[in-house]
């Protein structure tokens, strides 16, 4: 079975400055990794996926994440945060069949003004 | 709107009285999916449909719990003799058995008092 933990459950940063939010995973065969954005009372938006190729994956809102499969994680960056990327966000991996994803606990992200 | 859609958003209701939320996936959606996210946590997976056939259930699952995807469009997730405990925000994701991510719904978010 596969598990996600993110260390981080609660990260201030203020704004236009950089963020890293961290995921580590565990899997016995090959996965998928995703970042899912959740904003208050909504449900969960997919920010970027990787699945396989080119390592890091970006999202149209200026957010990466870099997949380093020696130290099982998908950590989340963005160079510069805006007040608008407050949210929760989770992380998941998923079989490459694709049967079930697993998530994190989640890291509240709140960008200061 | 094209995307996952649940209803109701919101239910309050007495413990011990039973409950059904629905969910609407994306046409042709092939896979349906269930979570539970409690406040602070993850999703939970709950359980799948592929089409109409149930192919996977979470020990999370109590006999209390029941899912059904009819004609493998909607399906319902029914709660019997609801408990305190079972006060979440239910979750529904479907996807195309091709496609890596799921897309979720916006929630219906069960308080039992």
């Amino acid at each position: 079975a596969q598990s996600v933990t993110q260390l981080d459950s609660q990260v201030p940063v203020f704004e236009e400055a950089p963020v890293e939010l961290r995921c580590n995973y565990s899997s016995s065969v090959s996965v998928y990794l995703f970042w899912y954005v959740q904003y208050p009372n909504q449900g969960l938006q997919l920010l970027l996926k990787y699945l396989s190729g080119s390592t890091l994956v970006e999202s149209i809102n200026g957010f990466e994440a870099e997949f380093n499969k020696s130290q099982t994680s998908f950590h989340l960056r963005k160079p510069s945060v805006h007040i608008s990327d407050t949210a929760e966000y989770f992380c998941a991996v998923s079989e490459n069949t694709g049967n079930q994803f697993y998530f994190g606990t989640g890291t509240s992200l709140t960008v200061i003004p | 709107d094209t995307g996952v859609s649940q209803d109701p958003r919101h239910k309050i209701t007495k413990r011990g009285q039973n409950v059904t939320f629905r969910c609407d996936p994306i046409s042709e959606h092939n896979r349906l999916y269930w979570y539970r996210q409690t406040l602070g946590q993850g999703p939970e997976f709950l359980t799948y449909f592929q089409n109409e056939a149930q192919l996977e259930k979470s020990r999370l699952l109590s006999d209390r719990f029941s899912a059904e995807r009819p004609k493998g469009s909607f399906s319902t997730l029914e709660i019997q003799r609801t408990e305190q405990g079972d006060s979440a925000m239910y979750l529904c994701a479907s996807k195309i058995l091709s496609v890596s991510e799921a897309f979720f719904g916006q929630g219906t978010r069960l308080t039992v008092v």
